[in-house]
């Protein structure tokens, strides 16, 4: 059974670059991409972006300007880095797997395996 | 961009009650759509899938419909273990997801 297990700092001054990763345990690491959605306190849920094994990554536009999101496939984790952050971007980042499933010949995705959460807050 | 928007935002609802939500998207999305559970301080879990897709495990009092811009999730009869925030998801613009806004179940 696939598990996620996240970790990064909490807390961040404003400014500073927000730096998360993502082990993946007990399952297949290619052949997914591998997402960071995050939800700010009492609001719903952002998609920041995703990576596969190879490493080509897909990015929300709003954020692509500060968002890295990279891979290390020998130790199976991808990781997150947020730059230039400001109390807006104080949430909690969830990683998350993706996968597509065929139905009549087109592919639908969704994210059926999340890490824990890691709350991040930027305050000075 | 493709938007998204829930309604309600929050309904009461008793146990064995049936409930529905209904999730509309700003253009047409085809069945890419999702629904996910969170409950409070946990990760979202995937329900639904293809707009009508029961996920693996997941219980079958849950159920979706709907195709286009309008899209439904049924709990047929709600347990307590129900109550949560209901989200729905559109891959239809992947690799960008949309999630609505949410709708928030809980205890009359």
């Amino acid at each position: 059974q696939v598990q996620l297990q996240q970790w990064g700092a909490g807390l961040l001054k404003p400014s500073e670059t927000l730096s998360l990763t993502c082990a993946v345990y007990g399952g297949s690491f290619s052949g997914y991409y591998w997402s960071w959605i995050r939800q700010p306190p009492g609001k719903g849920l952002e998609w920041i972006g995703e990576i596969n094994h190879s490493g080509s990554t897909n990015y929300n536009p709003s954020l692509k300007s500060r968002v890295t999101i990279s891979v290390d496939t020998s130790k199976n984790q991808f990781s997150l880095k947020l730059s230039s952050v400001t109390a807006a971007d104080t949430a909690v980042y969830y990683c998350a797997r993706v996968t597509g499933r065929g139905i009549w010949g087109y592919y639908y995705y969704g994210m059926d395996v999340w890490g824990q959460g890691t709350t991040v807050t930027v305050s000075s | 961009d493709i938007q998204m928007t829930q309604s309600p935002s929050s309904l009461s609802a008793s146990v064995g009650d049936r409930v529905t939500i209904t999730c509309r998207a700003s253009q047409s999305i085809s069945s890419y759509l999702n629904w996910y559970q969170q409950k409070p301080g946990k990760a979202p879990k995937l329900l639904i899938y293809a707009a009508s897709s029961l996920q693996s495990g997941v219980p079958s009092r849950f159920s979706g419909s709907g195709s286009g811009t309008d899209f439904t999730l049924t709990i047929s009869s709600l347990q307590p273990e129900d109550f949560a925030t209901y989200y729905c998801q559109q891959s239809y613009s992947t690799p960008i997801f949309t999630f609505g806004p949410g709708t928030k179940v809980d205890i009359k």
